[in-house]
């Protein structure tokens, strides 16, 4: 079964407002998520390193105030997308490695398709 | 900056067919390197990893080569079978940065019966 669990799978929202898209570790802590963004067609680009108790770290040409990241618990990370436009309409994934583990397995979650009309 | 690239881009073969995956990398200083696979509109699913001082990794049909220092890998798909039939990814962690996976573009693959 899953490992890295994210909801929701699918989010439509309108132009202007913010959506929240959660990524959980269901049998491990991680203290460390990362979310990532997919194209149609294109790879996975990293947007950001969310690191459990502090803030995260964002890749270049990344919009820190635009892309929300939130990292509470050790098995909780939460990507907000503020004043959405059409342009974020993406399929966003987050993966997670287990806490003491060298980071030798990365897991992800299913995804999250995201359409802003 | 590391750059990842996956050829062919798109391929269809029939059942049965013996395949290979190529990714290349430009900056050999890796600390490992995993392929995907991602069907569509779906996450991923960790295929093999190959650390950086291995040369290979097999899985059942599956046999993933690392020449790290021509930065190379291979994924080889022995009898390919319908249910192959999904979007392969190659991603490298840089060395010192061994979380962050840098992702080929993929290769997409048919195999039809």
């Amino acid at each position: 079964g899953a490992v890295v669990s994210q909801h929701p799978s699918r989010v439509i929202c309108k132009s202007g407002t913010s959506v929240k898209i959660e990524c959980r570790s269901l049998d491990f802590q991680a203290t460390t998520m990362f979310w990532y963004r997919q194209f149609p067609k294109q790879s996975l680009m990293l947007m950001a390193t969310s690191n459990e108790g502090s803030k995260a770290t964002y890749e270049q040409g990344v919009e820190k105030d635009k892309f929300l990241i939130n990292h509470a618990s050790l098995t909780l990370s939460t990507l907000t997308v503020t004043s959405a436009h059409p342009e974020d309409s993406s399929f966003y994934i987050c993966s997670a490695r287990s806490l003491g583990n060298a980071g030798n397995t990365i897991y992800f979650g299913e995804g999250s398709w995201l359409t802003v009309v | 900056k590391q750059e990842v690239t996956q050829i062919p881009a798109a391929l269809s073969v029939p059942e049965g067919e013996n395949l290979v995956l190529n990714c290349s990398f430009t900056d050999s200083a890796i600390y490992n390197l995993q392929w995907f696979r991602q069907d569509p509109g779906k996450g991923l699913t960790s295929l093999l990893l190959i650390q950086s001082s291995q040369r290979e990794q097999t899985s059942g049909r599956l046999n993933a080569s690392l020449d790290k220092s021509s930065g190379r890998s291979t994924l080889y798909i022995a009898a390919s079978q319908p249910g192959d039939s999904a979007t392969y990814l190659c991603a490298v962690a840089p060395s010192g940065g061994y979380n962050k996976l840098i992702f080929g573009a993929g290769t997409r693959l048919a195999v039809h019966p």
